[in-house]
């Protein structure tokens, strides 16, 4: 079974500029989860979808980042413009479904983003 | 609210020594208790949970953690390291029906040859 996808997975830009992170998630898992994860520090929750809809986005910048996930399935995260403060890795994650039970979820390999 | 503490950011140790790798967590609400393990350039890889039942739980390659509710901690131990455990590793806690992912800031074990 394939893992969790993401690209590009380095990506360095000069801070005002924009750049946008694709995940493809597990075949069939409903949920999707991006997270910020600084230097030093552990993953932060950014934006939490179930299919196409928005479940958490509570820790999301929302005057420089937006994702989407319009068919349900790929999802971007886009950053415009970009801070210093950007630099991270951002790590997608998946799980099978939204609900009360416990849904495990599955990590991919990150973008790490250097803003210069 | 949740938070996790993980007080050790680096902890070296040689081969086939015993580690200990600490976690505290506070939360007004029952949590399942999470170790992730993240090798050099990969993505975080689950190594062990607890969500009922038994207090101690083991991984597959070794580690086993016990959750002990008194201490609101859920330390990660393993009786002898190999090199190829040198990682970071993350604590985390989710709230019962929930599925969101806290995360401590990690340690960095590093097993010496």
């Amino acid at each position: 079974e394939a893992g969790v996808a993401q690209s590009p997975r380095y990506k360095i830009i000069e801070k005002r500029q924009s750049v946008a992170f694709w995940c493809n998630p597990i075949s069939g898992h409903a949920t999707l989860y991006w997270y910020q994860q600084i230097l030093g520090q552990g993953p932060k929750l950014l934006i939490q979808f179930q299919n196409n809809g928005v479940v958490d986005d509570s820790q999301l910048p929302k005057d420089r980042f937006s994702a989407e996930r319009l068919k349900g399935v790929d999802s971007t995260l886009k950053i415009q413009p970009a801070k210093l403060e950007d630099s991270a890795v951002y790590l997608c994650a998946s799980s099978m479904r939204l609900d009360s039970s416990y849904n495990e979820q599955f990590f991919g390999p990150g973008t790490r983003l250097t803003v210069l | 609210a949740q938070s996790v503490t993980q007080l050790d950011s680096q902890v070296p140790v040689f081969e086939e020594a015993p580690v200990e790798l600490r976690c505290n967590y506070s939360s007004s609400v029952s949590v399942y208790l999470f170790w992730y393990v993240q090798y050099p350039n990969q993505g975080l890889q689950l190594l062990l949970k607890y969500l009922s039942g038994s207090t101690l739980v083991e991984s597959i390659n070794g580690f086993e953690a016990e959750f002990n509710k008194s201490q609101t901690s859920f330390h990660l131990r393993k009786p002898s390291v190999h090199i190829s455990d040198t990682a970071e590793y993350f604590c985390a806690v989710m709230p019962t029906g929930a599925n969101n992912l806290f995360f401590g800031t990690g340690t960095r074990l590093t097993v010496i040859p």
